[in-house]
């Protein structure tokens, strides 16, 4: 079964950090861009970063740029997003997904996300 | 870059067909054929229903289809269902001068009366 497995959400104060990982089974994660998408406390679904298959190429919202990094371990199935200076307006869920092959067109696999709360 | 503007609700009764909007500009929705269409039930992550405008992947309900006219997209779901209560989220593939790869819409929360 194709499935993603975000962890490392939690608690931390403003200005902390976290990171945040997604096990990727299924599938051969080497082959697929993945990216990571939020959605705060009762909001929308907000893009955060991409990453390329091979990790040469990545991206960032403006609102991340600068404190968040995204990478993958193609061998350990897993990618990472490692998020510095957090701020109350970081508090979400955050989603990893699965761009469909061929570009950054859509998602078609999604996990089930993790919750970030930051708050003093 | 903003998101995509969608209704905040639309509602429907069992049965019938609704659609829902998403208006964005010359440089995602109207620049690409690469809108896509999530649904999202409370607590749970989204799922893809629609691709490319049009596409519908394999397991997704013949009832869901999509268009677009110029820089707003549509998604419109014939005989609506109780299970069709959720959110409804569009996306572009962009690109601008402040470089963002993909946008997201408002949001649409679809009631079933």
């Amino acid at each position: 079964e194709v499935q993603l497995l975000e962890s490392g959400g939690g608690l931390v104060q403003p200005g902390g950090s976290l990171r945040l990982s997604c096990a990727a089974s299924g599938f051969t994660f080497s082959t697929y861009a993945m990216t990571w998408v939020r959605q705060g406390p009762g909001k929308g679904l907000e893009w955060v970063s991409t990453i390329s298959l091979n990790s040469g190429d990545t991206y960032y919202a403006d609102s991340v740029t600068g404190r968040f990094t995204i990478s993958r371990d193609n061998s350990e199935n897993t990618l990472f997003l490692e998020m510095n200076s957090l701020s109350v307006d970081d508090t979400a869920v955050y989603y990893c997904a699965r761009y469909a092959p061929g570009g950054y067109w859509y998602f078609d696999i999604w996990g089930r996300g993790t919750l970030v709360t930051v708050s003093s | 870059q903003s998101a995509l503007t969608q209704p905040a609700s639309v509602s429907g009764s069992a049965g019938q067909s609704i659609t829902i909007s998403c208006t964005g500009t010359s440089s995602d929705v109207g620049g690409y054929n690469h809108v896509s269409w999530y649904q999202q039930h409370p607590g749970k992550a989204p799922k893809l229903m629609i691709y490319d405008v049009n596409k519908r992947p394999s397991g997704v309900s013949h009832r869901f289809s999509g268009s677009k006219s110029g820089n707003t997209a549509s998604l419109t779901i014939s005989g609506l269902q109780a299970e069709d209560e959720a959110d409804y989220y569009c996306s572009s593939y962009a690109s601008t001068s402040i470089f963002i790869l993909n946008v997201f819409g408002t949001g649409t929360k679809v009631t079933v009366l």
